[in-house]
């Protein structure tokens, strides 16, 4: 099983609409999380971290599952400037080894 | 001026040549990283440093060397250049292991 998986899509969708990308990790001992925008040909940026209670940040929220090991990622109201790929990125455990990259789910929002 | 910045942006070089991806950083972070892009491979780690005097390989350091001459500069040595290290290269700098990783702007190498 890898570290990281995500869900590759591409998801198309219009305008408007509510989308949501999933992300598994196996190791439970993570504790750090993070998601990640990655335009084509560009380097990747922090979108946002994700905190055990959920965070929201506009039309942002990112949830984390310790139980199932898995975050989200949920956009609503999408703009076509959200087209871009999302990397789900994980910490190990201790910190003292370099964040996990998951290799991404593209997104195209079409008008 | 970017805060990760790499050189240099894109470069065409030939098979058996050596070739070095050079990465500066005004962040103050102890932590680099080297990542190559693929498509549909995503980000792979090729070496990482947490300090001046820290080196470690990542998950496909073969055909790679890295040096860091300070604690802003790490650079990527490709010794013996082939066609398959034809991808898009990727610096990044941290504070810790719980904190975001920075980017630089990336270097697109192609080997002929």
């Amino acid at each position: 099983r890898k570290e990281v998986e995500q869900d590759p899509g591409p998801f198309n969708v219009p305008e408007g609409a509510t989308v949501a990308f999933n992300c598994t990790y196996s190791n439970s001992a993570s504790q750090s999380f993070f998601w990640y925008r990655q335009d084509c040909r560009k380097e990747p940026k922090l979108l946002m971290s994700v905190y055990s209670s959920g965070n929201e940040d506009g039309r942002f929220t990112a949830q984390l599952n310790r139980a199932s090991q898995y975050i989200s990622l949920l956009i609503r109201d999408s703009k076509l400037s959200d087209s871009a790929t999302y990397l789900c990125v994980v910490n190990r455990n201790s910190g003292n080894t370099p964040l996990v990259f998951g290799k991404g789910t593209r997104l195209s929002v079409i008008a | 001026d970017a805060d990760v910045t790499q050189t240099p942006r894109n470069r065409i070089t030939k098979t058996g040549k050596r070739i070095m991806l050079e990465c500066s950083q005004t962040k103050g972070h102890d932590r680099m990283y080297w990542y190559r892009q693929d498509p549909g491979l995503g980000l792979r780690l090729i070496y990482y440093s947490f300090d001046v005097k820290d080196i470690n390989k990542g998950e496909i350091s073969d055909g790679y060397s890295v040096s860091r001459q300070a604690q802003a500069k790490f650079s990527l040595s490709l010794e013996s250049a082939i066609p398959n290290q034809t991808a898009l290269y990727f610096c990044a700098t941290s504070e810790g292991g719980h904190t975001e990783a920075f980017f630089g702007q990336g270097t697109r190498l192609t080997v002929v």
